[in-house]
């Protein structure tokens, strides 16, 4: 039972153009949202997170938000650009706890020229 | 400073073959986990410790042993490899198992044949 899921595999955006990277999840006891991005060969690095007791979190050009009643997050990422090419993960956790952190599949996304 | 280190990054087993997986990180961080990647599913957490001398066991632990030899290195031993532990592994550390970022090591590509 996948409890965060990732449902677009894979995302291709022109460089400039705002990219949206979805995530929903099950487990009304998430309370913890982070967003990693991960290069070929290499590992994920953290990207921004968001605490269930706000809608949004801002950090440069990415920002989160969050609609717990949906129980759906989604990552901006404005203005995209070709570095941002990589996989992202949604990842959520109970009680903000590392070892509870349960990943999404990953979407692929791709910013082209 | 160079975070987290895994070696090998690639290893090629027949089954029943034994292997140990090495991850160390200079951050001082407490506490370390051990993950592996399957194609089409998320990170699932296979071991961790919290804090030097201390481990638990993650969402998949069967068929895996951790050492947190000191503060710095966490190893994951395979006993008996078996094709099903084909996967990419990750090493990761955080502050402490709490509301901090976890950092990822480059992973080691294993293939039980």
């Amino acid at each position: 039972d996948q409890q965060v899921k990732q449902n677009s595999p894979s995302l291709s955006v022109q460089e400039g153009r705002i990219s949206i990277l979805n995530c929903d999840y099950t487990n009304s006891m998430f309370d913890y949202f982070l967003w990693y991005k991960k290069y070929p060969a290499e590992g994920p690095t953290f990207l921004i997170s968001i605490s269930s007791i706000k809608d949004k979190n801002e950090d440069g050009r990415f920002t989160v938000f969050l609609n717990k009643s949906a129980k759906h997050l989604s990552l901006h990422i404005v203005p995209s650009q070709p570095g941002d090419s990589a996989v992202y993960f949604c990842a959520a956790s109970v009680d903000g706890t590392a070892s509870k952190l349960t990943f999404g599949t990953g979407t692929r996304l791709q910013v082209t020229l | 400073n160079a975070g987290v280190t895994q070696t090998p990054k690639f290893q090629v087993l027949k089954t029943g073959q034994s292997m140990t997986l090495q991850c160390a990180q200079d951050m001082n961080h407490n506490s370390m986990y051990w993950y592996r990647q399957d194609p089409g599913m998320g990170l699932r957490l296979i071991y961790y410790s919290a804090s030097e001398g201390t481990t638990d066991k993650g969402e998949v632990p069967n068929g895996y042993n951790v050492s947190r030899l000191n503060k710095r290195e966490f190893s994951l031993r395979l006993e008996s490899a078996a094709p099903s532990q084909t996967s990419v592994y990750f090493c990761a550390s955080s502050e402490v198992n709490g509301f901090y970022e976890q950092y990822f090591g480059p992973g080691t590509r294993l293939t039980v044949t």
